[in-house]
């Protein structure tokens, strides 16, 4: 089975633009959730989706949303860029079989989109 | 906010000594969960142990939790070069959470 694949891997932005970045959940998981790393903050939480709803978000302000599609696939965009937003944006997918959380077992990371805004 | 906290924040030893890294966290906890990140890549899960268990064991690793002391411990046996890597723990606060909340994790140098 394929990964979790995030595209693109890395990114370079100006302040003020919007971005968006995609991922595609293991074949089968239906939850993906999303995670911003930085040096500073560390893995913070930004939102997880599940069958196309989002059930909970992090403490980040509404310049960051996202979405997910019929098929898992997920994207999260953020506008009006800052440069505090340089992070490494991490996807991660799990079956949340029965529509169960997702943290009641492993999740399955990809490798990340690196965005550098300047 | 960092619930996990992971100590020591670096670590250097030797191929094929034994690592050892500690977790505290805050709150009460259903399940806390380890990962492994090579740098710059994505996180990659180690092992998963809930409330209720005391040890657990997969391969070289050992993860303990006290949830008295409200800590973990992650022992890599006979480590290997390729163990360098930065672990970081995660905690999930209960049944329904859908998010972890990771701690800023211990950075493995293993020296060939």
């Amino acid at each position: 089975k394929a990964g979790v694949t995030q595209t693109p891997r890395y990114l370079i932005k100006t302040r003020g633009q919007q971005v968006t970045l995609s991922c595609s959940p293991i074949s089968g998981h239906r939850s993906v959730s999303w995670y911003q790393q930085t040096p500073g903050q560390g893995l913070q939480f930004l939102f997880e989706y599940f069958s196309e709803t989002q059930r909970n978000k992090g403490n980040f302000p509404g310049r960051f949303s996202g979405r997910q599609f019929s098929n898992s696939r997920s994207e999260m965009n953020v506008s009006t860029l800052e440069l505090g937003d340089s992070a490494l944006y991490l996807c991660a997918s799990s079956l949340a079989g029965t529509g169960g959380s997702p943290t009641n077992e492993k999740l399955f990371f990809g490798s990340g989109t690196q965005l550098s805004v300047l | 906010s960092q619930q996990g906290e992971e100590d020591p924040q670096a670590l250097s030893i030797q191929e094929g000594e034994n690592a050892t890294m500690n977790c505290s966290y805050k709150t009460s906890i259903n399940n806390l969960q380890w990962y492994r990140q090579n740098s710059g890549r994505g996180l990659v899960h180690l092992i998963l142990i809930r409330s209720n268990e005391r040890e657990k064991h997969s391969g070289r690793l050992r993860v303990t939790l006290d949830t008295s002391k409200k800590s973990s411990s992650l022992l890599i046996t006979a480590s290997r070069a390729a163990d360098t890597a930065s672990y970081f723990c995660a905690t999930v606060p209960g049944a329904g959470s859908y998010q972890l909340t990771f701690g800023k994790g211990t950075k493995l140098s293993v020296i060939p």
